[in-house]
């Protein structure tokens, strides 16, 4: 079974800086997709951007990138330039390329944006 | 035009009680979910439907019925609530079954049993 572990369940940053989110998972598959999605205090579940395993470069949606390390099994989210608008619970999950079409959700990681 | 939408997006009810909730999708996606989100935030995948077709039943208890009347809607009945059955329940949906496709989630129902 997959498991997906957010070692992190609080982290804050000062608006305009980096944070690094951490994520790490555990499979047996080759092909498999792994997301971040957002829950702000609304508490829609909003996607911030997605990786395909057999896809060796890194996503980027804006001020969004990840650090894919597939041997590693590590997917961290990194957001540059904090906003206040930020402020949410991240969610990293895994869904496997085969008959497995369960998403599998980390426990999640509070970030609060401090102005 | 919200593309996932639920009703009620709050449920406060009695112990016991049958309730219902419902989830409609105007994406004319194919596959319908149930999640289930705990006091400690928490997600996790209770069913799938596929084209009206049951795919995913995860360890759920039987007071626990979706119902698929058509591809666009699925509902989710609750016989003789629990204590232990206050959450957020959402509803997703996507174009298909393959992990490429995106699941678009509602905005969330949270349901209260006192």
């Amino acid at each position: 079974a997959q498991t997906v572990t957010q070692s992190q369940p609080e982290m804050s940053v000062q608006e305009a800086e980096t944070v690094t989110l951490s994520c790490t998972y555990d499979t047996s598959e080759n092909n498999y997709y792994l997301f971040w999605y957002k829950q702000p205090p609304s508490r829609q579940m909003i996607l911030v951007i997605r990786q395909e395993a057999y896809k060796q470069q890194n996503a980027t949606e804006n001020r969004f990138s990840v650090n894919f390390q597939k041997a590693a099994k590590s997917f961290s989210l990194k957001i540059s330039d904090s906003q206040l608008g930020d402020t949410a619970m991240y969610f990293c999950a895994f869904i496997g390329g085969g008959s497995n079409y369960k998403l599998t959700f980390g426990k999640g990681t509070l970030l609060t944006v401090n102005p | 035009d919200t593309a996932v939408s639920q009703t009620p997006k709050y449920l406060v009810t009695q112990m016991g009680n049958d309730k219902s909730i419902k989830c409609e999708q105007n994406l004319g996606h194919d596959t319908m979910y149930w999640y289930k989100q705990d006091s400690k935030k928490f997600l996790k995948i209770m069913f799938s439907y596929n084209n009206k077709e049951l795919i995913i039943n995860e360890t759920v208890p039987n007071r626990f019925s979706p119902k698929s009347p058509d591809k666009a809607h699925l509902n989710l009945h609750i016989n003789s609530l629990e204590l232990g059955d206050s959450a957020v329940y959402f509803c997703a949906s996507s174009l298909g079954l393959a992990g490429m496709d995106q699941q678009f989630f509602g905005p969330g129902t949270r349901l209260t049993v006192l």
